[in-house]
């Protein structure tokens, strides 16, 4: 596709329900990254896949967090048993390789509001 | 552990002014910087990329230098217009592993 997509735009969920956010990266691009922005907050990195390998996961915030990548493309991060602080925007973004040379480009975000 | 600092936190300008706005990052071992744009409620907006080797890069109105030994970065933004109001960030890559700073949020007055 033109850019990076990620779905749904918007999603309201009650505490304890399980959640799953989804990116398409741009086409071609190896390298996948997820974000986490709360309100009045910076950005947070949670984790990068390489191709479908996300070499270090230490960047998700607890257990209940988890990411997957199949085919080199599409990308979910699953978030279970969801909780109020889980409430933020999270932004994904891909590279043409990696983002130690490449820049990256960012999705539009899932604004996820946990009640 | 990397920390990236942005100041002004905010900054308001009258129309056709020239302005700079300064990261700061406490590791130098970065493989690039990254200056971005953020519009409220939308995803960020890649403006500008220095590699660690370069000092600088330009596009258009938009000039970034990076000084990686100070670990310090400027983007400076001439003859500013209204739509350039927004929130910038920059971001500091080393091995995959990138930091944000908390952005400044820019006003330009017409």
């Amino acid at each position: 596709g033109a850019g990076v997509s990620q779905s749904p735009s918007n999603k309201v969920t009650e505490k304890g329900k399980d959640v799953e956010l989804r990116c398409d990266p741009i086409s071609g691009h190896t390298a996948l990254y997820w974000y986490r922005q709360s309100l009045g907050q910076g950005l947070e990195f949670l984790i990068y896949f390489q191709g479908n390998s996300a070499p270090d996961k230490s960047g998700l915030p607890s257990d209940r967090f988890s990411a997957e990548r199949t085919g080199g493309s599409v990308s979910t991060l699953t978030i279970q048993r969801t909780q109020q602080e889980d409430s933020a925007v999270y932004l994904c973004a891909s590279s043409l390789m990696s983002a130690n040379y490449n820049e990256q480009f960012f999705g539009p975000g899932t604004r996820l509001t946990v009640l | 552990k990397q920390e990236v600092t942005q100041i002004p936190a905010a900054l308001s300008v009258p129309e056709g002014e020239n302005l700079v706005l300064n990261c700061s990052f406490t590791d130098s071992a970065i493989y690039n910087l990254q200056w971005f744009r953020q519009d409220p409620g939308k995803g960020l907006t890649s403006l500008l990329l220095i590699q660690s080797s370069q000092r600088e890069q330009t596009s258009g109105r938009l000039n970034a230098s990076l000084d990686k030994s100070s670990g310090r970065s400027t983007l400076y933004i001439a003859a500013s217009q209204p739509g350039d109001s927004a929130t910038y960030l920059c971001a500091v890559i080393a091995n995959n592993d990138m930091r944000f700073g908390a952005g400044t949020r820019l006003t330009v007055k017409p």
